[in-house]
């Protein structure tokens, strides 16, 4: 009866792969969120979808590409993955008054 | 543009004295108020909010915050730390107009000891 769940957990890759994230929400919420926390356990907000449609996208670089094939699914995939991309990245969803329930996080490595 | 500061990186506190984790928000318009905890290799839990209403917000594991719009504040609390309280508790803000972006800060480690 998970939440919101994310598959891998954990992800090693070396740099120059493409590799793709999963999220999923069985709470029935419209809009979803994917965040990073960095290694100073910084949360940035990079995207948001609101019923498959983006809403937010926030400077992130053009090889990260979320999609949404439906309101309970919102996916990540980065092209092209540089150290940098190493973090914890967090899929998220909200309810009402904009509280958000998240996932338990894919702890991304970039060698 | 909307923005949370937790002035304190870490706050070490004995077990059973009361605790305070600081928090203060900039945003325009009515601010929607959230504290979240994260507990070592896990997600985000969400603890309480702010919408409207009672200054006092009470939410799960015996903490508490209080709203003070005229100091732009936020602060978590508890009357009495557990050591089981030890983990890293963000505080973050929303619009009421937007609704959709939240802002965290940059979180602050609490450390209760025996």
């Amino acid at each position: 009866d998970t939440a919101v769940s994310q598959t891998p957990k954990y992800l090693v890759t070396q740099m120059g792969n493409d590799k793709s994230i999963k999220c999923e929400q069985n709470l029935g919420h419209d809009t979803m969120y994917w965040y990073k926390q960095d290694s100073k356990k910084f949360l940035k907000i990079m995207f948001s979808y609101n019923n498959k449609e983006l809403i937010i996208n926030e400077t992130v670089p053009n090889r990260f590409s979320p999609k949404s094939p439906d309101k309970a699914h919102l996916n990540l995939h980065i092209n092209s993955l540089e150290l940098g991309d190493s973090a914890v990245y967090f899929c998220a969803s909200k309810g009402l008054d904009n509280e958000q329930f998240f996932g338990p996080g894919t702890r991304l490595t970039v060698l | 543009a909307q923005s949370v500061a937790q002035p304190e990186d870490q706050v070490n506190v004995a077990e059973g004295n009361p605790l305070t984790v600081k928090c203060t928000y900039s945003v325009s318009g009515n601010p929607y108020l959230f504290w979240y905890v994260q507990y070592p290799n896990r997600g985000l839990q969400f603890l309480l909010k702010y919408i409207t209403g009672d200054n006092l917000v009470k939410g799960s594991y015996g903490f508490e915050a209080e709203f003070n719009k005229s100091q732009t504040s936020f602060h978590l609390k508890k009357p009495s730390a557990l050591v089981s309280d030890s983990a890293l508790y963000f505080c973050a803000v929303s619009n009421t107009g937007g609704g959709n972006k939240l802002t965290f800060g940059t979180g602050t480690q609490l450390k209760v000891e025996l």
